[in-house]
């Protein structure tokens, strides 16, 4: 049972390029999550999913993509990527009737 | 918005005191609170969390305390230990529809020294 896992771990890309990030977890949650974590600040959510086939904005969702066309996977794509898309990237997921998140191991990536 | 925020950026303790760390919400409709540990370069781990109708919850070392009057939510950890050594993150549910959305304060380090 590995969890929450992320890909890639780290990435560096130049402004414009585009990518997508692949969170995959095995506990058969339905709720899964994207979010971002900068300096000084909490981890904001940028779009989320409440079972496969769906998905919605959270706070911080412009510039970005997701698709869950598998329960077990939750994609966020970058499209043109801007330098303040350079963050720390975490996905998130939660099963149905409690509220503990439980957290990949992140993806550190750098826009320049 | 309302948010949720931590007292103090940095805290240092001796290795076996006990550590308190802070964390003040300001919403009074969030009915679920959860701290989280991230250690350099991994992903925040659940710690221990608490619902609003308890006003305290004890895990193994770990203990989190709500005060509902003033909005205020602490993490005691007993004989800190090296391994301590993390940033906390508090966080809120206010527990309304649309995928039980937590809102996260900007965490303390918790230092621990020999």
């Amino acid at each position: 049972n590995a969890g929450v896992t992320q890909t890639p771990k780290f990435r560096v890309l130049k402004t414009g390029q585009s990518m997508t990030l692949l969170c995959a977890q095995d506990m058969n949650h339905e709720y899964m999550y994207w979010y971002r974590q900068d300096p000084g600040m909490g981890l904001r959510l940028i779009h989320y999913s409440v079972g496969e086939g769906t998905t919605a904005k959270g706070e911080v969702p412009d510039g970005y993509n997701v698709s869950r066309l598998k329960k077990q996977n939750f994609l966020l794509g970058l499209e043109s990527a801007a330098p303040s898309q350079t963050s720390v990237y975490f996905c998130a997921s939660r099963r149905t009737g409690t509220d503990t998140q439980y957290f990949g191991p992140g993806t550190r990536l750098t826009v320049l | 918005g309302e948010s949720v925020g931590l007292h103090l950026p940095t805290l240092s303790v001796q290795e076996g005191d006990n550590s308190i760390i802070n964390c003040a919400y300001s919403n009074s409709a969030s009915d679920y609170f959860i701290w989280y540990k991230q250690e350099s370069g991994k992903g925040p781990q659940f710690i221990i969390d608490i619902r609003s109708n308890m006003d305290k919850r004890q895990g193994q070392r770990v203990t989190v305390l709500l005060n509902k009057t003033v909005k205020h939510l602490s993490l005691q950890i007993a004989a800190t230990q090296p391994g301590d050594s993390a940033v906390y993150f508090c966080a809120e549910n206010m527990g309304t529809g649309g995928g039980n959305k937590l809102t996260f304060g900007t965490g303390t380090q918790l230092k621990v020294e020999l």
